[in-house]
């Protein structure tokens, strides 16, 4: 049971290019996160989703777009990156919104970085 | 929304001592407060939560006690050992709004 998969775990990008963070769940969560992290900064919510086909904004989703087209998957594509992107990003997975049953599973995160 | 503040962001215990983090917030209606650790290197973890209809939940060296009136929750650990050392995040939320997490408090066990 691998749990929450993302790929890849380290990236570097220059400013202006486009990249996908894959993030795939094998525990048949209905809901599906991504958070990006900042030093000093905890966790900040970028997009969620509730379910195939149904995505929705977070708390700072300027810069990246999601889609959510199987349970399993939940890719997240940053274009045109800038350096206020550099960060560490986390996908996360949970049988319900707040987690309550189980908790959220994360993955172990990628650690982007645009020069 | 939700307005969560963590304290303290830094928190240095001899080993064997207990350590205190706590968590406020601001909505009224959240009803789940759990606590996530993350390791170095590593995504958070759950470690123990809370309904808001019990104050007080205890799983061998953690606890999490609940304040809903003063709208404050705090993890206690203690006997403190060097694999505690940590972010621990708090995360409070309740129906469609999901969790909102704390900064975060990193905890270093001095040996």
């Amino acid at each position: 049971n691998a749990g929450v998969t993302q790929t890849p775990k380290f990236r570097i990008l220059k400013i202006g290019q486009s990249m996908t963070l894959q993030c795939t769940q094998d525990m048949n969560h209905n809901y599906m996160y991504w958070y990006r992290q900042d030093p000093g900064m905890g966790l900040k919510l970028i997009y969620y989703s509730v379910g195939a086909g149904i995505t929705d904004k977070g708390e700072v989703p300027n810069g990246y777009n999601v889609s959510r087209s199987t349970t399993e998957d939940f890719p997240l594509r940053l274009e045109l990156a800038a350096p206020s992107q550099t960060s560490v990003y986390f996908c996360a997975s949970s049988y319900s919104r707040t987690g309550s049953n189980y908790g959220y599973t994360f993955g172990s995160g990628t650690r982007l970085t645009v020069v | 929304g939700e307005n969560v503040e963590q304290h303290p962001s830094t928190l240095s215990v001899q080993e064997g001592d207990s350590a205190v983090i706590k968590c406020t917030y601001s909505d009224s209606a959240s009803n789940y407060f759990p606590w996530y650790k993350q390791e170095l290197g590593k995504g958070p973890q759950l470690i123990i939560d809370i309904r808001s209809n019990v104050g007080e939940k205890k799983d061998q060296r953690i606890a999490v006690t609940l304040n809903k009136t003063a709208k404050h929750f705090s993890l206690h650990i203690t006997e403190t050992q060097p694999e505690d050392s940590a972010v621990y995040f708090c995360g409070p939320g309740g129906g469609a709004d999901g969790l909102t997490f704390g900064k975060g408090t990193h905890l270093i066990i001095q040996p």
